[in-house]
């Protein structure tokens, strides 16, 4: 298996731009996560799905954050309008039932 | 509720040298916990995790970990470092209740010096 896939790695956008980040988890897990990773903040779960279903977006910042998981093998994350406070590496993860999680490798974003 | 508190944002150790990075964690029922490795510009990998069965829990890369419930603690050690270990290392709490949250400490940067 390739691990979770995350896309894109790098991505710069404008203040104001909406901005989708994505992932495709590891075939036959069925949790998924988002996190977020700053300097400041450390690492932040804003999001995790089960079955496909958002369970606690509790963590998701405000409401320029969203996230959906139309199936078990994708999911986005979407910033709109983004702001410079949202730059950060945002990391998914899946898991199988009982097991521990598989992190993608991030996706850089910057937003000036 | 669960929490996890990593002492020492940043540690830096001689090549061969003992390493060690603290972990303790607050947890209201019996946890799971982990360490991840982070090496820059990747993602988490899992180096080792506690599940209820055996407290010294050993690792990829020659490290591992002890369970110490009194202390509440869930320390990281390895014997001899080496420069490959030079990365961010991170501890990981997640309730053994069927709770899918796994809520992480801060992380510590570990240098190692020749």
């Amino acid at each position: 298996d390739a691990g979770v896939i995350q896309s894109p790695r790098h991505e710069v956008t404008e203040m104001g731009q909406e901005v989708t980040l994505r992932c495709k988890p590891i075939s036959g897990h069925n949790s998924l996560f988002w996190y977020r990773q700053t300097m400041m903040r450390g690492l932040e779960l804003l999001i995790y799905f089960n079955n496909n279903v958002p369970i606690d977006d509790s963590g998701m910042p405000e409401d320029r954050f969203s996230a959906k998981m139309p199936n078990a093998s994708f999911s986005t994350l979407k910033i709109q309008p983004s702001e410079p406070r949202d730059s950060a590496v945002y990391f998914c993860a899946s898991r199988p039932e009982g097991s521990e999680a598989f992190f993608g490798q991030g996706t850089r974003l910057t937003v000036v | 509720a669960q929490s996890v508190t990593q002492l020492g944002s940043h540690v830096s150790v001689s090549e061969g040298a003992l390493v060690l990075l603290r972990c303790n964690y607050s947890s209201s029922v019996p946890p799971y916990l982990f360490w991840y490795v982070q090496y820059p510009n990747q993602g988490l990998q899992l180096l080792l995790k506690y599940t209820s069965a055996a407290t010294l829990v050993k690792g990829i890369n020659g490290f591992e970990a002890e369970f110490k419930k009194s202390e509440t603690s869930f320390h990281l050690t390895k014997p001899s470092a080496h420069m490959s270990d030079a990365a961010e290392y991170f501890c990981a709490v997640r309730a053994n209740n069927a709770g899918n949250m796994l809520t992480f400490g801060g992380g510590t940067r570990l240098m190692v010096k020749p």
